[in-house]
């Protein structure tokens, strides 16, 4: 069975500077999260859907974070302007069940941003 | 306001021996609990889980002891091996109101263990 894949695996940019990344979860699985982890600290969600509507965007950063999930199954999350604090490394979920009993999440290797 | 912590930023341990992970919680809304291990240059991977309604979880290696009075996790590893060097995140989840399902998962800082031959 497929993995979550995620790309670009790098990317480095310059502040103030766009970035995308994009996520395709395992085949199935309704519900997909989008993380930031910064050095030295777990992974901090982002943004949450279920199938293709949002379930939980409270800790995004929504004057420069945006995130969408066409069809319910990719997901692309963008970063317009970048800042210097936004290099950290983006790691995509998915899960089978959604936010049910055993909410066990599988991660992509993630895309590591650095903004210069 | 972090709500899971892991106090110890690394932990070394001889092949052989028993590795303790410890991790800490403020919520008392958290009702589940999980274990993520992470190599470099990949994803973290999901290792073991405890609900709240027990006390302990055994898989293979791997045991996890939840002491709800004193919000306090443990992941036990018997006996480590040099392939379990990675780090470790503890997760929590709290049950949504009216018991229907699980909300997002917090993470703690994770502790990077060390196995040594």
């Amino acid at each position: 069975e497929a993995g979550v894949a995620q790309s670009p695996r790098y990317k480095i940019i310059e502040k103030r500077q766009s970035v995308a990344f994009w996520c395709n979860p395992i085949s199935g699985h309704a519900t997909l999260y989008w993380y930031q982890q910064i050095l030295g600290q777990g992974p901090k969600l982002l943004i949450q859907f279920q199938n293709n509507g949002v379930v939980d965007d409270s800790q995004l950063p929504k004057d420069r974070f945006s995130a969408e999930r066409l069809k319910g199954v990719d997901s692309t999350l963008k970063i317009q302007p970048a800042k210097l604090e936004d290099s950290a490394v983006y790691l995509c979920a998915s899960s089978l069940k959604g936010a049910t009993a055993k909410n066990i999440q599988y991660f992509g290797a993630g895309t590591r941003l650095s903004v210069l | 306001d972090q709500q899971v912590k892991q106090n110890s930023p690394s932990l070394s341990v001889q092949e052989g021996r028993i590795s303790i992970l410890n991790c800490d919680y403020t919520n008392s809304m958290f009702d589940y609990f999980l274990w993520y291990k992470k190599y470099p240059a990949e994803g973290p991977t999901f290792l073991i889980s405890i609900s709240s309604i027990k006390d302990k979880n055994e898989d293979g290696r791997f045991t996890v002891f939840l002491n709800k009075s004193a919000k306090h996790l443990s992941l036990h590893i018997v006996p480590s091996q040099p392939g379990d060097s990675a780090v470790y995140f503890c997760a929590a989840s709290p049950y949504n109101a009216g018991g229907t399902s699980y909300g997002k998962l917090t993470f703690g800082q994770g502790t990077i263990l060390t196995v040594h031959p």
